[in-house]
């Protein structure tokens, strides 16, 4: 099982905004990464650290991080942001990587 | 430009070792702070983290996959092999390997684009 906690899935509206947790204890302690993966293709970068966008990546994602929980907001949601998105972090000890279980999020 | 290719076989029987080689460009293995890790996704399922190795040789396992996998580096080739003994059909999968630097906290910055591999009688 996940040290990193995720919802299954989460829809949007076009054009609103919507926000994808992960949870978990080592967050208090070690940034988190997110990544989009879309079917077929391997996964994508979209933030890391404190809030960090690789180049490429629009500024509708942002990221954001309170206690144990880690966010990936997404403002104004696209048709092409369907996809799975995945938190990853280090495990509580510190010596390891973790991935959340992943979010499927649906854009109707 | 960073980019990462696994290869390896798409078919092993069960009990069998998998080996799989990540060659990649862009980045040297030996320069302080970078590392390579390998990822596993089932088929329909999340992403699983295996192995990640440092540029130092430094090695670490996923403690639930720990006494199967073997983690080794070519710095002169350019290369990252991974091997997992005692293969079962759950190990079906697609394997990627990623690139990392090696703080705590950063990201796979860089990916393969996979390879499936199915384990099957």
């Amino acid at each position: 099982s996940s040290e990193l906690t995720q919802d299954p899935a989460v829809s949007v509206a076009l054009g609103q905004t919507v926000r994808i947790t992960c949870q978990g204890d080592s967050l208090r302690s070690y940034y988190a990464s997110w990544y989009q993966q879309k079917p077929g293709q391997a996964p994508v970068l979209v933030i890391y650290g404190q809030n960090n966008r690789p180049s490429g990546i629009p500024d509708r994602f942002s990221g954001s991080s309170s206690g144990n929980t880690v966010s990936l907001t997404i403002t104004g949601a696209q048709a092409e942001d369907e996809a799975d998105y995945y938190c990853n972090s280090r495990d509580s000890s510190g010596d390891h990587v973790v991935f959340g279980g992943g979010t499927k999020l649906t854009v109707l | 430009q960073i980019t990462l290719k696994e290869s390896g076989p798409t078919l092993v029987k069960p009990t069998q070792t998998l080996t799989l080689t990540c060659t990649f460009s862009g980045f040297s293995l030996s320069t302080n702070g970078v590392s390579v890790g390998w990822i596993r996704q089932p088929p329909g399922k999340a992403l699983e983290w295996l192995a990640l190795i440092y540029w130092d040789d430094d090695k670490r396992y996923s403690p639930s996959l720990r006494s199967r996998l073997t983690i080794t580096r070519d710095t002169s080739k350019n290369q990252v092999v991974l091997t997992m003994t005692n293969m079962d059909p759950v190990d079906t999968a697609k394997y990627y390997c990623a690139h990392k630097l090696s703080a705590a906290g950063t990201p796979f910055d860089y990916w393969g684009q996979g390879t499936l591999v199915t384990v099957s009688s």
